[in-house]
């Protein structure tokens, strides 16, 4: 069964430190989004990704936040210069043939900053 | 701002019962539906979508959505320890909109 892929699982990073988390979305979708999960708190959106441009972003997803398509499989979230809060699971998703259809979340990243 | 709404439990139901699980949203142009379930320390795993009113079935869960109340429902029949997980409800408002807003999400314990 098709799934959305992620790597790494979890990552350890120094304050200041510029991260990539990657994700492999399912081969035939057209929409990627990545969303985070503070520990104890709600899922968050971060950005939407289509068409190979950002669709939409949150208020989190400031100057430090980035996101690329470098080839046909891959989609990554850079973040330049880590701060303590960014500390969380990342969760890239992927969805179909239209916007509104579901959405399939890979295994997560888990970023803390220390 | 849009919200959604869940109660955030614990949900405490015995094994073999049907479990209810419980959304409002406030975005009244709402369109898309779903409900994922989400184990400790995991991601979230769709279980259904939802996108007309109604029930729909799918298994031993039903998603039901009232959009005139702004109300989304899961029961989860014959209720099994496995299904002991948090439950979140979400939803795509549309108007050029395509992102998820997520609840706090519901904790279900299915008591054996």
């Amino acid at each position: 069964e098709p799934e959305v892929t992620q790597t790494p699982s979890h990552q350890v990073t120094q304050m200041g430190q510029e991260v990539i988390l990657r994700c492999v979305p399912i081969s035939n979708h057209l929409y990627f989004y990545w969303y985070r999960q503070i520990l104890g708190q709600k899922v968050e959106f971060l950005v939407s990704f289509y068409n190979n441009e950002i669709s939409e972003k949150s208020e989190i997803f400031d100057d430090q936040f980035s996101v690329e398509r470098p080839d046909g499989s891959n989609f990554t979230l850079k973040i330049r210069s880590t701060k303590l809060e960014d500390s969380a699971m990342y969760f890239c998703a992927s969805s179909g043939t239209g916007g509104f259809t579901e959405a399939f979340f890979g295994q997560g990243t888990r970023l803390t900053v220390v | 701002q849009k919200e959604v709404e869940q109660n955030s439990g614990p949900l405490s139901v015995p094994e073999g019962a049907i479990a209810s699980l419980n959304c409002t949203y406030s975005d009244r142009v709402s369109q898309s539906f779903f409900w994922y379930r989400q184990y400790s320390g995991k991601s979230p795993e769709l279980i259904m979508s939802i996108y007309s009113n109604g029930d729909k079935e799918d298994g031993r869960f039903t998603a039901q959505l009232n959009k005139a109340s702004q109300y989304v429902s899961l029961l989860i029949r014959d209720s099994q320890p496995s299904d002991s997980a948090t439950y979140l409800c979400a939803v795509i408002s549309g108007a050029g909109s395509y992102q998820l807003t997520f609840g706090k999400g519901t904790k279900l314990s299915v008591i054996p």
